[in-house]
This record gives structure tokens, sequence and C-alpha cells, in this order.
């Protein structure tokens, strides 16, 4: 079955470090979606990739999805205090992976 | 539009017992999503459905069913629950199946005694 890492699970940085999550499949995607949970929330959407090898941005948040639709990432420039959370990848049919926790130190 | 909302918000049971859960998506949408999360495991996947049909089913033992009405509302329902099963219970909805957007309820957080 179709397998998605996603990874670090945490990640602890000080304010205006960047942050970078990865999600890495073992088969082709149809595409990749990317949410944020924040501590005691509920996920919310960020964005969806569907082309090989797009890009988009969100102010401070680059979203990638490689050019064999195998992998993507999410990348944070200088996080701030409110980037703590937790960033989950999502793909076909409803699967997440398992999340990457961030905190972020004042 | 209102968003997902779902019910109870917060349950306290016993071992052996069952519980039904219930979600309401956003008006419009015909899939609901089921996830338990659990800390450190992520968002599992347990059915979605869709136009009252269970239309996809994640790794759960039968303990965990599910239905949709015509309406689009959804429950979820655990028999013989075990301690394990203490975890945050959320749904989701979207307009289409398997795929797009997905917003998720705040859940119902369930403790298992």
């Amino acid at each position: 079955g179709q397998q998605v890492m996603q990874i670090p699970q945490y990640q602890h940085v000080q304010e205006g470090e960047d942050f970078t999550t990865y999600c890495n499949s073992s088969t082709t995607l149809s595409n990749i979606q990317w949410y944020k949970q924040r501590p005691g929330g509920h996920p919310v959407f960020l964005i969806q990739l569907v082309k090989s090898g797009e890009v988009k941005k969100q102010k401070r948040l680059t979203f990638q999805f490689g050019e064999a639709k195998k992998n993507s990432s999410l990348h944070i420039t200088a996080t701030q205090t409110t980037d703590v959370g937790t960033y989950f990848c999502g793909w076909n049919d409803m699967r997440f992976g398992a999340g990457t926790r961030l905190t972020v130190k004042p | 539009k209102a968003g997902v909302t779902q019910t109870p918000r917060y349950l306290i049971k016993t071992r052996g017992q069952q519980v039904t859960l219930s979600c309401s998506p956003i008006s419009g949408h015909r899939s609901v999503s089921w996830y338990q999360q659990t800390p450190g495991q992520g968002l599992q996947f347990l059915f979605e459905y869709f136009s009252e049909t269970q239309r996809n089913k994640g790794n759960f033992p039968g303990r965990f069913s599910g239905r949709q009405f015509s309406n689009s509302r959804s429950e979820m329902n655990v028999s013989t629950l075990e301690l394990g099963d203490s975890a945050l219970y959320l749904c989701a909805s979207s307009p289409l199946a398997g795929e797009g957007e997905q917003f998720f309820g705040p859940g119902t957080r369930l403790t298992v005694l």
C-alpha cells in the first residue's frame, strides 16, 4: 500500500529561525494538501498542490511538490510564535501524515 | 455558512460501553470523513461517507462503524469501548468525495475509563 512518511516528528526552533517539514511517498501522489493544527484546535487547510514541481507561497510559507510527485515540503521563513502548531500533509483519499509539531521559543 | 459541528464535545465512558458521536457538515457538503487523533499518532483515517454510502474505510476494527443520513449528517459508533479508544475524534466535510479541502469540526474528546 501507499506509504507516506512525514519528518521530522518534532521541531523546536528559536523565533526567527527557519523551519521545514517534509512528506515523502513511496508512490506517486495525485495531489498533496497541507494543514495546520494549533494547540487545542482542529486542522485547518493551508494549501493544495497538484502539479509536478509546483511551488506556492503564502507570505512566509513556501510549499513545494516534487517533480516526481512523490515528495512535498513546507518551509517557513523566520518563524514567529504564531507559527506554533502541528503541520500535517494529506494526500489521496483523505490520508494524513503523522504531522510535525513545531514549537517556537521567543 | 456555519462550520462543521460535532456533538458532544466531551464524553467520558467506561470500558465495555458503546458511544455514538455526531457530525453535521457544512451545508451543501456531501462528504464526511472521520479521524481518530491520539498524541504522536497523527490523524488516523476511520472512514468516509458520501451520499449516504461508505466510500472508503481505514484500518480499524469492526467495533468502529458509521453512517450518513440523507441530510449528510453523520454518526460514528464505537462498541465495546477499550482504554485505547480514548482520543480526539474529528470529522471533516468537503463538497466532493475523496478530494479537495477538508473542513474539520472541533472534535469530540472521548475518555474511556
